[in-house]
């Protein structure tokens, strides 16, 4: 079964920093992998998505995430840090034969002035 | 804009009752998802439906039923509410598509059981 494991469930940057949120799948095949956020009272929004093609890839809000297979990684990255980033962060993969998500535990980013 | 609904922000339940939780989607999409989300564990497919009247079970179904008599609702039942199932509700959509297709989700239902 594959599962997706986030590392720190709470992430405090302060504004203008770099932004780093860890995910790591598990997955005997590469799977396709999604970032989405969920702002405050709201569902979730996604962020970005790898399928095939170029490793590195760009989102909204200036958000990017690289697929390193040798890594089992898809780290989500933004180069400086806005107060309207704060917010919960998911991490998800899809596999060959399944139709829904699985979901890593989440990652709360908060931005400190 | 795809839009996904859901029929309650908040919802507050006594143990024992049944409990409907609705969800539409109007872009025409074929699967339907209902997920559970609760702090630290992120969100657990319940169930999802990729057609009228077909439906699977997820990760954890126990406890839940859910209906799709329309393409665009999709809705979950609780019959017998208990206070573990306290939680988060979101639905979600998508197209058939390939593996690369993303699901779309409405903005929560918060059901509390007492």
């Amino acid at each position: 079964a594959q599962s997706v494991t986030q590392l720190g469930s709470h992430v405090s940057v302060s504004e203008g920093a770099l932004v780093l949120l860890r995910c790591n799948y598990s997955s005997s095949v590469p799977p396709y992998l999604f970032w989405y956020v969920q702002y405050p009272n709201q569902g979730l929004q996604l962020l970005l998505k790898y399928t095939t093609g170029a490793t590195l890839v760009k989102g909204i809000n200036g958000f990017e995430a690289e697929f390193k297979k040798s890594e089992t990684s898809f780290h989500l990255t933004k180069p400086s840090a806005h107060m309207s980033d704060a917010a919960e962060y998911f991490c998800a993969v899809k596999s060959a034969g399944r139709r829904a998500l699985t979901f890593g535990s989440g990652t709360r980013l908060q931005v400190q002035p | 804009d795809v839009k996904v609904t859901q029929s309650s922000r908040y919802l507050v339940k006594r143990t024992g009752e049944k409990v409907f939780l609705e969800c539409v989607q109007d872009m025409d999409h074929e699967n339907m998802f209902w997920y559970r989300q609760d702090p630290g564990l992120g969100l657990r497919l319940i169930y999802f439906s990729y057609d009228v009247k077909m439906k699977e079970k997820g990760d954890i179904p126990e406890g839940y039923s859910v209906s799709r008599e329309k393409k665009e609702r999709f809705s979950l039942i609780l019959e017998s509410a208990s206070t573990n199932q306290t939680s988060m509700y979101l639905c979600a959509s998508s197209t058939p598509g390939g593996q690369e297709a993303e699901q779309y989700f409405g903005p929560g239902t918060r059901l509390t059981v007492t």
